[in-house]
């Protein structure tokens, strides 16, 4: 089953505008990560948030951790048309010698130029 | 430096026959995850070794499929006999995990095996 929800599901934004991506999961989690695939490629490790911090920044990245929601967000600046492509959410949850991610189906971010 | 190498990129193979997936980690990993994608299901993971052991196969959909890593460097996913219903898109992904103390590490992807049953 899906740990992470993505929303919306697909956005379409004008090159240099903001894309703000959010996900909600349903049980604790140790951390939470973002991926990025481009069409016909592997899943790119973007940034990850550990469950006791709330913020963090990386480049034009921008992601937020609200554990008593349940939800994060991600947030690409100045966005590019290089930026097209699936975004996913996925949950770390680590049970002694069990560590493994749960990805949610993923937002798919169109940026015109 | 090298990242994940899966082979082959593309199989096209007929129901019933074996199919063989392969994948090299990143050097120095001590974790491997196989996961298959599909627009219905999106992404899943199927089965993952720690220290070349394998931890956790509850993803693995029925007897058809297995998966070894008899070394460090080397993975296959095999599905015998294959069915139309298995053709997807098959990652492998490599990371580092420090020792089960819930740090948690990025993984890191190959390209995938599109493949397609007949």
């Amino acid at each position: 089953s899906q740990q992470g929800e993505e929303d919306p599901q697909a956005l379409s934004i004008q090159e240099g505008e903001n894309a703000t991506m959010n996900c909600s999961y349903k049980t604790s989690i140790n951390n939470l990560q973002w991926y990025r695939q481009n069409s016909g490629r592997g899943l790119v490790h973007l940034i990850l948030i550990r469950s006791n911090e709330r913020e963090k920044h990386s480049g034009r990245l921008r992601v937020t951790l609200d554990t008593s929601k349940k939800s994060s967000s991600l947030l690409i600046t100045a966005s590019r048309a290089a930026d097209t492509a699936s975004y996913f959410c996925a949950t770390g949850n680590y049970t002694g010698a069990n560590s493994k991610l749960t990805f949610g189906k993923g937002i798919t971010l169109s940026v015109r130029p | 430096d090298a990242g994940v190498i899966q082979s082959p990129r593309h199989e096209v193979t007929e129901m019933g026959q074996e199919v063989t997936l392969r994948c090299k980690p990143i050097s120095g990993h001590n974790s491997l995850f196989w996961y298959r994608q599909t627009m219905m299901r999106g992404l899943e993971l199927l089965i993952y070794f720690n220290n070349n052991v394998p931890i956790d196969d509850s993803g693995m959909p029925e007897d058809r499929f297995s998966a070894k890593m008899p070394n460090a460097s080397f993975s296959t996913l095999k599905i015998q006999p294959s069915e139309p219903r298995d053709s997807a898109v098959y990652f492998c992904a490599s990371s580092f995990l420090h020792g089960g103390q819930g740090m948690g590490q990025p993984q890191h992807f190959g390209d995938g095996t599109r493949l397609s049953i007949l």
